[in-house]
Parts: structure tokens; sequence; C-alpha cells
């Protein structure tokens, strides 16, 4: 079983519907967890933190977080063409060194 | 500007050749970080470190070695050791409150192509 897993997509939305990403963790210690989005030939950008049960929400973006089902979402609502991008979930690992595991990432295809 | 600088953004060498790989942060941050990222897999950690003169081996360091002489620089050796070099190379930073990292912040990556 890996870390951290994502389903690879594609996710293909059409312009102004609500994406839904996915990831599930296997470090039941985990206490962070982190959303970042990597446009093709860049770096990952932060887009979201969530440390604590519930949802937490930042303009267009909620992530949602379940300890109990090991299980981090990332809802982006109103869906632009811009959106386009592979996005990474990322877990502290809670055995010490502050070392990030990333999942694979899901490339999500928002389409006019 | 604050931020974290990486270069150069592509690099060539050919196989046998030692090659670093410069990263430089001026936003006060305690911990740098090096990862590794290959087509179609997630980042993998190189090598990290929390303060001026010491770090540590991530799930890669085979074939990797780093300094940290000054807060704000982190170079990364890639060494004729390492079995596939050829990547894209992320070096990013966070701050440290008390032994936990927040947010990790990364540079715009190198690109290494070694023939």
């Amino acid at each position: 079983q890996k870390e951290v897993e994502q389903n690879s997509g594609p996710l293909s939305v059409p312009e102004g519907a609500i994406a839904s990403l996915n990831c599930t963790y296997s470090d039941r210690g985990s206490q962070s967890f982190f959303w970042y989005r990597q446009y093709s030939g860049k770096s990952p950008e932060l887009i979201m933190s969530i440390y604590s049960n519930g949802d937490k929400e930042d303009g267009r973006f909620t992530a949602q977080l379940n300890k109990a089902s090991q299980y981090v979402s990332l809802l982006i609502r109103d869906s632009q063409p811009s959106d386009s991008a592979t996005y990474l979930c990322a877990v502290l690992f809670s055995g010490g060194y502050n070392k990030l595991i990333f999942g694979a990432g899901t490339r999500l295809a928002v389409h006019p | 500007d604050g931020g974290i600088t990486q270069s150069p953004k592509y690099l060539f060498r050919k196989e046998g050749q030692n090659v670093t790989l410069s990263c430089e942060q001026n936003l006060n941050h305690d911990a740098m970080y090096w990862y590794r990222q290959d087509p179609g897999q997630g980042l993998r950690l190189i090598y990290y470190s929390q303060i001026v003169n010491d770090f540590q081996k991530g799930d890669i360091a085979e074939g990797y070695s780093v300094s940290r002489e000054k807060k704000e620089s982190f170079p990364l050796t890639v060494t004729s050791a390492q079995k596939n070099p050829t990547a894209f190379y992320l070096c990013a930073s966070s701050i440290i409150i008390g032994t936990a990292s927040y947010e990790q912040y990364f540079g715009p990556g190198t690109r290494l192509t070694v023939t």
C-alpha cells in the first residue's frame, strides 16, 4: 500500500463545475495535510493546508479532512480553465524529521 | 521580494561528472529540503536540514551530498554514484516551531539531464 494515494486522473470537468480531488493516507499519526498545485514544467505551489477534522475554506477552494477515515479532499468551486494542473496531496510524516510524503498527483482538466 | 531561488533552471552534464545545484532562500526559514521528481511520480525526499551545519538523509540520499554552512543556502551535489540522476530537482523551505515544521514552500526547480 502506498503511503499517500491519489487517483492519477485525468479528472475532466466543465468550466463552472465543482472539481473534487481525493487523497487517502496510511500514517494514522499524521496531523498536517497540504494540497499543492503544479502546472506542467513548474514547481509545486501551496494552495491549502489543513490540520483539524472538518472543512477549511479559502476562496474557491475547500479542503476536507477526516482523520478517522484517513481521507483528505480538495473541492474547487466554479472551476476555471486556469485551474487545469496536477494537484498533489502531501502528508507530514508523524515519525519525526518533518518529512512530507507526497502522492503522485491527480491531473485536472477544466474544459470551456 | 522574499522567496526561494534555484539555479540553474536547466543543467546538462555528461555521465560520470559531479554537479552542484544551488538553492538560496531569504524567507528566514530554519528548515530546507531537497526533493526529486520523476515523471508520473510524487516528490521524494533526498536530504533535509533543520539547522545550520546539520542535515539528515531522506529516502533516496544515495549518490547525493549536501552542505548547510549558512541558514540561507543549501546546495545539493549530484555525484557520479547516482545511478539515474536525470530528474527535476526541487528545493523547499519551512519554518520550525518547537520541533514541528509547517508549510513547505518550493523554489522554481532545476531540471537536470545527464547523458
